[in-house]
């Protein structure tokens, strides 16, 4: 069954550390792939995406993340967090099949920085 | 203002009782969801609709039902709400080629 993995349900960081938070997706063929971000209270907004072109985009503040086809995998980076990244993160995939597509969510990871 | 509001913010009800959440958007898109949000699940998908007469049922739709009455309005009803219906409730837009959803500021309904 088609389905999206975030690996980490809760990451607990110290401001300045470098954060990496896993996303991996069942499905072989064409894909959109984005990071949505939720901040307390606050509803999701888009972090960054990939349609096509270089697999490592860049977002909002900082983040970037790596699309790797051959791992199915769109991890999302930051060099240094900071307290204000405190945030839940979820992966999200669009799957196209035939003129149909369906949007899939991980199931989110949890980020508290530290001052 | 939003480009996706949702009405009301916040709801505290009864077991039992009719709730309707509603939806609107000024950015013209087509495609139109709902969403419930609960803690270690991420967002799951209640209904979705393409277009005012293309209403399609998500993973999560049993209790609920959906109402597309203009291509900017997207409402969900919950005929007699139950207790594990308590959740965050997030409606949102797309555009039809890419795919990238426009969310609302959510709705948080309580069912005691």
């Amino acid at each position: 069954a088609q389905s999206v993995s975030q690996h980490n349900h809760h990451v607990i960081l110290s401001e300045a550390a470098s954060l990496e938070l896993g996303c991996n997706y069942s499905y072989g063929g064409t894909v959109n792939l984005f990071w949505y971000v939720q901040y307390p209270g606050q509803h999701l907004q888009l972090l960054l995406k990939y349609f096509s072109g270089d697999p490592l985009v860049k977002g909002i503040k900082g983040f970037e993340a790596e699309f790797i086809k051959s791992k199915f995998s769109f991890n999302l980076r930051k060099p240094s967090v900071q307290w204000s990244d405190t945030a839940e993160y979820f992966c999200a995939v669009i799957l196209f099949s035939g003129g149909y597509n369906k949007l899939i969510f991980g199931a989110g990871t949890r980020l508290a920085v530290h001052p | 203002d939003a480009d996706v509001t949702q009405t009301p913010r916040n709801r505290i009800t009864k077991t039992g009782k009719r709730i309707m959440l509603e939806c609107s958007q000024t950015k013209g898109h087509d495609r139109m969801y709902w969403y419930r949000q609960d803690p270690g699940l991420g967002l799951r998908l209640i209904y979705y609709s393409f277009d005012v007469k293309d209403i399609n049922k998500g993973e999560i739709s049993d209790g609920y039902s959906v109402s597309r009455q203009a291509q900017a309005k997207f409402s969900l009803s919950l005929e007699s709400a139950i207790p594990n219906q308590t959740a965050l409730y997030f409606c949102a837009t797309s555009k039809l080629s890419t795919g990238e959803l426009f969310f609302g500021e959510g709705s948080r309904l309580t069912v005691l």
